[in-house]
């Protein structure tokens, strides 16, 4: 089974406060991707990339990064953390179209619930 | 851009009650269509996917969706829903042929009354 693992299932930062997110992935997926989760909103994407060392911006970017230095690792960092990016963040990845099975389909991490105060 | 509308928040239903959850989308060109679903405390995972052929896909535990070109529609229905079917239900699109970026609906949480 594909698996994502996401490193922090809770986190409380402080305002200003420099956060970083890890996802990993085992199988070798060419696309990941972050999403936040908030009530009412659904998922709305914020980065994804395709390869190493390539992204792309989402929905809404503003306020984050990403770093993707390995296949297998996607990072999202925000800079200085504000309360407005209290939510759930899901990491997911998948095969690039047609090189796998599975292919155009979204495994998705647990998630990791962050509370700025 | 692609988008998609799940117009209920919310569905509560008598277990053993048939349920629909409702999906429209907007695009201008040809998409692939998903239901993702989302147990308590748990991420997204795939419940049902439409690609192409058959209009008519299914899931293993009993819930099935239609493709309507028509009415760019995706709805999902499961003809008696289980306690266990509680959980929340996304809607989701992509672009066939494009980078697979996947746009969601706002979900539609289905609570199964004993």
């Amino acid at each position: 089974d594909v698996k994502v693992t996401q490193s922090s299932r809770y986190l409380v930062k402080r305002t200003g406060e420099k956060v970083f997110l890890e996802c990993v992935q085992d199988m070798d997926h060419e696309n990941m991707f972050w999403y936040r989760q908030d009530p009412g909103l659904g998922l709305r994407l914020i980065y994804f990339s395709y390869d190493v060392k390539m992204k792309e911006k989402g929905d809404i970017p503003e306020g984050y990064s990403v770093s993707r230095e390995k296949k297998e690792r996607f990072s999202l960092i925000l800079e200085s953390a504000s309360t407005n990016q209290t939510s759930m963040y899901l990491c997911a990845s998948s095969p690039r179209t047609g090189a796998k099975p599975g292919a155009n389909v979204l495994t998705f991490g647990a998630g990791s619930r962050l509370t700025v105060l | 851009a692609q988008s998609v509308t799940q117009l209920d928040s919310q569905v509560p239903v008598f277990e053993e009650a048939p349920v629909e959850l409702r999906c429209n989308y907007s695009s201008s060109v040809s998409v692939y269509l998903f239901w993702y679903v989302q147990y308590p405390n748990q991420g997204l995972q795939l419940l049902l996917k439409y690609l192409s052929g058959s209009t008519l896909v299914e899931s293993i535990n009993g819930f099935e969706a239609e493709f309507n070109k028509s009415q760019t529609s995706f709805h999902l229905r499961k003809p008696s829903v289980h306690i266990s079917d509680t959980a929340e239900y996304f809607c989701a699109v992509m672009i066939s042929g494009g980078y697979q970026k996947v746009t969601f609906g706002t979900g539609t949480k289905l609570q199964v009354i004993p």
